[in-house]
């Protein structure tokens, strides 16, 4: 049961570069989550998604760019990073239910932008 | 405006002894909390959680303890464990504008369970 997986669990990169922080989940879980992780901040919500195709902004979604074309897969792309996107970078997944099903998080990957 | 608040960044406590970690909200439309748990190095992890229509969930050691009327939730941990040392988020889902199934954080508690 691979579960949730991030990579890469590190990157380095220069500002004005685009990079791509890729999830993947094998639940086929409906809901999928990006959070960035900063201190004095908890986790922030950047994007999520209902479903394939269905995408939505977060409470911090400037400077990124989500797509979900599968189910399993939702990356994030930072189209020209700046230093204030260094960050740790959770991704979570949830299924749908009667009840409320609780998010599953990857183990993040650290990104710093010099 | 911070919807979820964890005022206490920092607790320390000993082995055996009880953890209270505590957690106060402003939004009055969240239906459901969670409390997740988090080491270094890794993501975090679903601890215990709750629905508004309840008072007190317990789930081993863990119990999460709900005032409505005070906007306030406590998270038990009882006896406390070495191993329990993480940062615990609490969270909070519902609200308006169609966040019923999105998350609002706290900033986290680091707990400290001294041997």
């Amino acid at each position: 049961d691979a579960g949730i997986t991030q990579s890469p669990r590190y990157k380095i990169t220069e500002t004005g570069r685009q990079v791509t922080l890729m999830c993947h989940q094998t639940w086929s879980h409906s809901y999928m989550f990006w959070y960035r992780q900063d201190l004095g901040h908890g986790l922030r919500l950047i994007y999520y998604s209902a479903a394939a195709d269905i995408t939505d902004k977060g409470e911090v979604p400037d400077g990124y760019v989500v797509s979900r074309s599968k189910t399993e897969n939702f990356p994030l792309t930072l189209e020209s990073a700046t230093r204030s996107q260094t960050s740790v970078y959770f991704c979570a997944s949830r299924r749908t239910g009667l009840d409320y099903q609780p998010q599953h998080f990857g183990d993040g990957t650290r990104l710093s932008i010099l | 405006d911070q919807q979820v608040k964890q005022n206490s960044p920092s607790l320390s406590v000993q082995e055996g002894r009880i953890s209270i970690l505590n957690c106060d909200y402003t939004n009055s439309m969240f239906d459901y909390f969670l409390w997740y748990k988090k080491y270094p190095a890794e993501g975090p992890t679903f601890l215990i959680s709750i629905s508004s229509i309840k008072d007190k969930n317990e789930d081993g050691r863990f119990t999460v303890f709900l005032n409505k009327s005070a906007k306030h939730l406590s998270l038990h941990i009882v006896p406390s464990q070495p191993g329990d040392s993480a940062v615990y988020f609490c969270a909070a889902k519902g609200g308006s504008g169609g966040s019923n199934y999105k998350l609002t954080f706290g900033k986290g508690t680091l707990l400290t369970v001294n041997p």
